[in-house]
């Protein structure tokens, strides 16, 4: 069964610092990894994704994110955080071939609050 | 593309009534689905449709009914309203091959309140 652990609920950074928001998967096959962002009281919005072809992947607003299969990490990163970047952000695994994802393949990570300090 | 549009924003229930969240999508996607969202819980999925006519349960299907009459349109339904579904509801939909998984894009969400 493929899982998702956010290791952190909640990160703080001073803004012009980098962020990291750590993400780590289980799955039996080859996923596809997202990141989302969720500003307060919005949808969700598609960061980046890593979809087999590149291992580092880069989303919008300056994010990043390396895929890297011998840890099993996907971890979001931002050499400089900027106010805001203050949002809710959701590692998500997928594969549509794997079973214990919900039935559309998709496993939410419980979420990292970004905390921006000014 | 307005993208994934949801109606209303905002609602209050009292216990047992009944209500439908609308959702509809211009981008011509197979894909549909429902999550609810509540604190701690990342999004759980409700029901998910492939196509029009065609819809099957998620994690957390109970209390709710879905129908897929067409491409566009995939309301979710209350039957009678209970404090446990007070949450937030997202719709999304995505473009979806048998190979491979595409982005979901997402509703902005209704806030649900049940008294």
């Amino acid at each position: 069964a493929q899982s998702v652990t956010q290791l952190d609920s909640h990160v703080s950074v001073s803004e012009g610092t980098p962020v990291l928001l750590r993400c780590n998967y289980s799955s039996s096959y080859s996923p596809s990894l997202f990141w989302y962002v969720q500003h307060p009281n919005k949808g969700l919005q598609l960061l980046l994704k890593y979809t087999s072809a590149a291992t580092l992947v880069k989303g919008i607003n300056g994010f990043e994110a390396e895929f890297k299969k011998s840890e099993t990490s996907f971890h979001l990163t931002k050499p400089s955080a900027h106010m805001s970047d203050a949002a809710e952000y959701f590692c998500v695994v997928s594969d549509i071939w794997e079973c214990g994802g919900g039935a559309d393949g998709l496993t939410f990570g419980k979420g990292t609050h970004l905390i921006i300090q000014p | 593309n307005a993208g994934v549009t949801q109606t209303p924003k905002f609602q209050v229930l009292k216990t047992g009534q009944s209500m439908t969240l609308q959702c509809a999508q211009d981008m011509n996607h197979e894909y549909m689905s429902w999550y609810r969202q509540d604190p701690g819980m990342g999004l759980r999925l409700i029901h998910y449709s492939v196509g029009a006519g065609i819809t099957d349960q998620g994690e957390v299907p109970n209390g709710y009914n879905v129908s897929r009459s067409t491409t566009e349109d995939f309301p979710l339904r209350l039957l009678s309203a209970a404090p446990s579904q007070t949450s937030v509801y997202f719709c999304a939909s995505s473009y979806r091959t048998v190979s491979s998984y595409n982005e979901q894009f997402f509703g902005p969400g209704t806030r649900l309140t049940v008294l």
